[in-house]
């Protein structure tokens, strides 16, 4: 089992839909998850961190955490074009403090 | 504020060469971090670097080595380039070591082994 699991995707929404990206970890205890998003030939920019479960909104964005299913979602409401790109979930494993574990990501594509 | 900074920004070597990739963390943050991203798979973990010392190292073999300066500035160093060394090579930097926090990734040196 990969440490960190996401759907390779594509993802296709629609402009102003609301696109749902998930993300599933195997450490139960880890600690702290991010998202990031990484445009083609680019490096990976940090959208959010989530640290505790429920919901952190930020914007459009909102991150949803839940410890016990060991699952991490982002939400983007208002899809733009501009969001087409692809999500990178990574999680800082206990004991390994400060390494992160990434996820493959899920190509996100936002369609006219 | 300046982000995180890395030079070159595309490298071309053969196999058999040694390569030194070069990183800038954000003013103040001490701690760096390098991962490698090949084409196709996700990114890698490969050395942690925080007030000079190495912290962790991932799953890569000896050839991959690096150092951090006073300055919080770091090098990477890959010795005796293999073609499966082709990937895009990004340092990240943080304000500390700890389990929360956050890091931000630089634009990356692409390195190409012929």
């Amino acid at each position: 089992q990969k440490e960190v699991e996401q759907n390779s995707g594509p993802l296709s929404v629609p402009e102003g839909a609301i696109a749902s990206l998930n993300c599933t970890y195997s450490d139960r205890v880890s600690q702290s998850f991010f998202w990031y998003r990484q445009y083609s030939g680019k490096s990976p920019e940090l959208i959010m961190s989530i640290y505790s479960n429920g919901d952190k909104e930020d914007g459009r964005f909102t991150a949803q955490l839940n410890k016990a299913s060991q699952y991490v979602s982002l939400l983007i409401r208002d899809s733009q074009p501009s969001d087409s790109a692809t999500y990178l979930c990574a999680v800082n494993p206990t004991g390994t403090a400060s390494k992160l574990t990434f996820g493959t990501g899920t190509r996100l594509q936002v369609t006219l | 504020e300046a982000g995180v900074t890395q030079s070159p920004t595309h490298l071309i070597k053969t196999r058999g060469q040694q390569v030194t990739l070069r990183c800038s963390p954000i003013s103040g943050h001490t701690s760096v971090y390098w991962y490698q991203q090949a084409l196709g798979l996700g990114l890698q973990f490969l050395l942690w670097y925080d007030e000079g010392e190495e912290r962790n190292r991932g799953n890569f073999p000896p050839r991959f080595s690096g150092r951090q300066f006073p300055n919080y500035s770091s090098e990477l160093n890959v010795n005796a380039l293999e073609l499966e060394d082709s990937a895009l090579y990004l340092c990240a930097s943080s304000l500390a070591g700890g389990p929360h926090n956050e890091q931000f990734f630089g634009p990356g040196t692409r390195l190409t082994v012929l």
